[in-house]
């Protein structure tokens, strides 16, 4: 255990739906990121969050959205979605600040199908 | 901006043979370096990672990576390999970048390991 938690880890869908993937950041970590993970474009950054704020964006698509709360768990909201949306889908959290980088810890991954 | 190269996307090496793993980063000062390790169906899990002092950092699971300045380089290696260690190699550079840590992932390296 990594101490991400990521729920759920198995989403099937349609086309068109909206779906909510959730990601607790392991505990003391102030930094959420998610990645993308598939097949033919490999890791894409999409966006981190810093203590409830946006820090980041990376490629991620306009029907995607993200926010981190209070308690500094994060949610990625996909709508719209098309089948090219099926992917992994990865949190990962870090205690970085300005100066110093520790590296990231992942998440286990929601695995998304659209059908 | 930094960026990281790995420029082999398999390798296959027998067990109990010894492995190297490629990468080369460009950034125009020393940046963080990181390897992480994906088994399939999983997320990344943080092998090393170096930033100053010694330039041949000890991970674990039995890796090493070697810093050279002079190349650009941060190569992973293991003197013996196990069927276990059958997955896929990212490595990473972060750096600071408009005012906050940012990290970029290679686009990997698969490992196959034959009896």
């Amino acid at each position: 255990d990594s101490g991400v938690t990521q729920t759920p880890k198995h989403l099937i869908t349609a086309t068109g739906q909206r779906v909510t993937l959730r990601c607790s950041p392991r505990s003391g970590d102030l930094s959420v990121y998610w990645y993308q993970q598939s097949l033919d474009q490999g890791l894409q950054f999409l966006i981190q969050y810093y203590n409830g704020e946006e820090r980041a964006k990376g490629n991620i698509l306009e029907r995607f959205s993200a926010q981190q709360f209070p308690d500094l768990h994060s949610e990625l909201n996909l709508s719209s979605l098309e089948l090219g949306d099926s992917a992994l889908y990865f949190c990962a959290s870090s205690a970085n600040d300005r100066n110093h980088n520790y590296g990231y810890t992942f998440g286990s991954g929601t695995r998304l199908t659209v059908v | 901006a930094q960026s990281v190269t790995q420029p082999d996307i398999h390798i296959t090496v027998s067990e109990g043979a010894s492995l190297e793993l490629r990468c080369n980063y460009s950034y125009g000062a020393t940046p963080y370096l990181f390897w992480y390790v994906q088994s399939p169906g999983q997320g990344l899990q943080l092998l090393l990672k170096y930033f100053s002092g010694d330039t041949l950092v000890q991970g674990i699971k039995g890796f090493e990576a070697e810093f050279k300045r002079s190349q650009s380089s941060f190569n992973l290696r293991k003197p013996s390999v196990h069927w276990s260690d059958a997955a896929e190699y990212f490595c990473a550079v972060g750096a600071r970048s408009g005012g906050y840590q940012k990290v970029t992932f290679g686009t990997g390296t698969k490992l196959q390991v034959i009896p």
